[in-house]
Order: C-alpha cells, then structure tokens, then sequence
C-alpha cells in the first residue's frame, strides 16, 4: 500500500521560513494536499493540489511538488503557525494521510 | 453555514458494535462524496472510508474492510458508519469531511467529531 513520510518534527524561529516535507514513491504524479491541526481542533486545509491556497488561507503558506517529495513551505512564520501539519495524496481509490510533522515556533 | 456534525460515539466493548451519523447542512448533500476520517489519541490522521453522492459507490481502509460499512440518507442529510467487531485499536475520534470548494481529494470542510473508545 502507498505511504508518505513526513519527519516527526520541524523547528523554526519567528519571522524564518519553515519547510515541511513528505515523501511518497513517485508523489509528484499525485495531488499532494496539506493540513494544519491545532489542538483540539479539527483540521483545516491549508494547501491544495500541491500549490493552491483555500480561500482564507494567508499568503505565507505555500506547496511545491516533484519527484518523490512535496513540500509545505511558511515564509515569515508567526507564533500561531505552532500545529501539526499532515500532508495527504489520493491512490487507486484510497487517501493516504502522512504520519505528520508538529511544527514548533521558538 | 455548511456545518458537519457528528455524533452516534460512545464506550462499548470489544466486539461491539456502534453506528455514528455526520448531519450535514448548508449545502446540496447529495452532490457530494463523504469521507469519515479517524484520529487516535495522540495519533495522526487516518482515512476509514468514503462513499459517493450517490452512495452507489464505497471505498475502505485495509484496517476497517469487511467490519465497518459507510452509508448515506440523502432524504435525510445524513452519513452513517456502522462499526461492527470493535477492537481497542478502533479507538479514536471519527470525523466526517467533504470535498466541497477545491478538488485533487483535499477535504476542505470537517465535522467536529464524535469520541470512540473500545474497552472492557
């Protein structure tokens, strides 16, 4: 069965740019979409189709995806990025949720 | 609005069975697929099943095949997902989510979920 692979955990400095990567054989044939998930709370898409923002979403947050990796990327990272994000592909009729990456802003 | 809400969660013991509903609202039902997604505590997200507008047409985790089985009341707005032969590892919050405003299978829209706990 397919499976994408996310590092566990990500640091980051405020203001600085965070990358969040997720692997998969051959993902960038595949749609990659990306979550943010604070606790407590359900999660919220933050990107679509590897590169595209829900409405709402802010600016910062960005995707790219190629080969065997997909990226999320926060540019000037703000305190209430702090979340776990999961990205997640589709594959012969099942979703696949990576194992997420908890984002720590300090 | 378009609101997803969950409910139907409960204690029950290993072996058990539980249905649990996602009332939708706010939007044309029937004009989309609905997934259920699970969170085990302390976990990440996992996808349990998805069934089309139609409900003519369902899809299932390998872990949940052949005990859990996703259905629809369209006249009604409801999802259902009942769970037979529980197990502990079944143990998690259940959600529903819609693919409604975007595409590439991303969930845009998610119910607040209901408490799933298998133990004796």
């Amino acid at each position: 069965s397919y499976e994408l692979t996310q590092p566990p955990s990500v640091s980051v400095s405020p203001g600085q740019t965070a990358s969040i990567s997720c692997s998969g054989e051959n993902l960038g044939n595949k749609y990659a979409n990306w979550y943010q998930q604070k606790p407590g709370q359900s999660p919220v898409l933050v990107i679509y189709e590897d590169t595209k923002r829900p409405s709402g979403i802010p600016e910062r947050f960005s995707g790219s995806n190629s080969g065997n990796t997909a990226t999320l990327t926060i540019s000037g990272t703000q305190a209430m990025d702090e979340a776990d994000y999961y990205c997640q592909a589709w594959d012969s009729n099942t979703v696949i949720f990576g194992g997420g990456t908890k984002l720590t802003v300090l | 609005e378009v609101q997803l809400l969950g409910s139907g969660g409960g204690l029950v013991q290993p072996g058990g069975s539980l249905r649990l509903s996602c009332a939708a609202s706010g939007f044309s039902f029937s004009s989309y697929a609905m997934s259920w997604v699970r969170q085990a505590p302390g976990k990440g997200l996992e996808w349990v099943s998805d069934i089309s507008g139609s409900g003519g047409s369902t899809n299932y985790a390998d872990s949940v095949e052949g005990r859990f089985s996703i259905s629809r009341d369209n006249s009604k707005n409801t999802l259902y997902l009942q769970m037979n032969s529980l197990r502990a590892e079944d143990t998690a919050v259940y959600s529903c989510a819609v693919e409604m405003a975007t595409s590439g299978h991303a969930f845009d829209i998610w119910g607040q979920g209901t408490m799933v706990t298998v133990s004796s």
